[in-house]
């Protein structure tokens, strides 16, 4: 089992520019939520699913977008970066309510 | 509201020492109790648990925590520290009526001293 996969593992974008990351997940969970972590703040949840075809805003969802087309995939959307976006994405997935979730190895994104 | 501290962004403890790592919670039903430790350039890894029963949790590498519903705390321990221990420790809370969401304390580094 692979778990929880992100790509792509780096990636600089130019202000403006759009993008979007893919989290896959082989464990055949329903839920599965977008992160991003600043120094300092932790991790804040951007937007998350609790199954396929759905999708819910979480704490910091402004600019962003997602879609949840098929159970073990969950894509993050940047339609127009901004340097304020700047940071490490982590996806994780989790089995049902109040389960501990499985992290992804992250994404680490640069915004010129 | 709703929240998680962790006290101390920063600890360092000589090698053998014990590690205590703090977290509270605010919330008026128990909630379940997560630790993660994240090693550099590296996801989450899940360390232990608490959702029901038993107080004290024991996880991997040698960690436990107990909750504490009466202080509304969930502190990391690990009663002699390892050069490898070295890493960033997030609490985490899933707080009842939130669909598995967690809430992140804002991490503390633990760093070892030989």
């Amino acid at each position: 089992n692979a778990g929880v996969t992100q790509t792509p593992k780096f990636r600089v974008l130019k202000t403006g520019q759009s993008m979007t990351l893919l989290c896959a997940q082989d464990m055949n969970h329903e839920y599965m939520y977008w992160y991003r972590q600043d120094p300092g703040m932790g991790l804040r949840l951007i937007h998350y699913s609790v199954g396929e075809g759905t999708t819910a805003k979480g704490e910091v969802p402004d600019g962003y977008n997602v879609s949840r087309l098929k159970k073990q995939n969950f894509l993050l959307g940047l339609e127009s970066a901004a340097p304020s976006q700047t940071s490490v994405y982590f996806c994780a997935s989790s089995y049902s309510t109040r389960k501990e979730q499985f992290f992804g190895p992250g994404t680490r994104l640069t915004v010129l | 509201a709703q929240s998680v501290t962790q006290l101390g962004s920063h600890v360092s403890v000589s090698e053998g020492a014990l590690v205590l790592l703090r977290c509270n919670y605010s919330s008026s039903v128990p909630p379940y109790l997560f630790w993660y430790v994240q090693y550099p350039n590296q996801g989450l890894q899940l360390l232990l648990k608490y959702t029901t029963g038993a107080t004290l949790v024991k996880g991997i590498n040698g960690f436990e925590a107990e909750f504490k519903k009466s202080e509304t705390s969930f502190h990391l321990t690990k009663p002699s520290a390892h050069m490898s221990d070295a890493a960033e420790y997030f609490c985490a809370v899933s707080f009842t009526g939130t669909a598995s969401k967690l809430t992140f304390g804002t991490g503390t580094r633990l760093q070892v001293t030989l």
